[in-house]
């Protein structure tokens, strides 16, 4: 089966940097994915991450470590618009599919 | 925008009723992969569908079924409505000609409430 952590909820300020980390266990991984989600809005995608390292996509970069499940994706001088649901996502062969399995979302409030 | 589409963007039902939500994917997509997303929650994968065929399916059951056709566009039908069922459903379009670089893009979603 498969099996993604990420927190729940986390809170940040306008300007500073903030970063989401997943934790995943899939047995047929093939990619690593990153969306944004606004309350009521379908997921965005933001970013992909198939080999470990990382990957840097203007304020947004996103992290791999394959042996270790491990990933995060960092936002740089957040904006008040970052307010949003991030989700983890991995891309699994298992049910012959090339669908997504997603954690359930960190919730990222941005302050003032 | 990522040119995906679905419809309707809302809908009530009652128990028991049937359901008909619909998707066209981006063009140049000819994948359609269908998710629940419940309130709070991440999004759920239903099925898959590639060239009409369904290719591939989550853990749902069988009153969940869809149909692909010619021009990609998909619609997911479910019988035999429980409340449970009451969710965001969203459809993702992609191409696997993109290799292991294919990545799905959402439509706006249809929010079913079963009454």
């Amino acid at each position: 089966g498969q099996n993604i952590d990420q927190p729940t909820e986390m809170t940040a300020t306008e300007g500073a940097i903030v970063q989401i980390n997943c934790t995943y266990q899939t047995s047929g991984f093939n990619g690593l994915f990153w969306y944004q989600q606004h309350a009521g809005e379908a997921p965005t995608f933001l970013s992909y991450n198939v080999l470990d390292g990382l990957e840097e996509k203007g304020r947004f970069s996103s992290f791999l470590s394959r042996s270790k499940g491990y990933s995060y994706l960092l936002l740089k001088e957040l904006q008040m618009k970052d307010s949003a649901s991030y989700l983890c996502a991995v891309r699994d062969l298992q049910t012959g599919a090339n669908n997504l399995f997603f954690g359930t979302g960190t919730r990222l409030t941005v302050i003032p | 925008e990522t040119g995906v589409t679905q419809s309707p963007t809302h809908l009530i039902k009652t128990r028991g009723q049937q359901v008909t939500l619909r998707c066209s994917s981006q063009s140049g997509h000819n994948t359609v992969s269908w998710y629940q997303q419940a309130l709070g929650q991440g999004p759920q994968f239903i099925f898959q569908y590639y060239r009409e065929e369904e290719n591939g399916r989550g853990n749902f059951p069988p009153r969940f079924s869809g149909l692909q056709f010619p021009n990609y566009s998909s619609e997911l039908n479910v019988n035999a409505l429980e409340l449970d069922d009451s969710a965001l459903y969203l459809c993702a379009s992609s191409s696997p000609g993109q290799g292991v670089r294919e990545t799905q893009y959402f439509g706006p979603g249809t929010r079913l409430l079963v009454l």
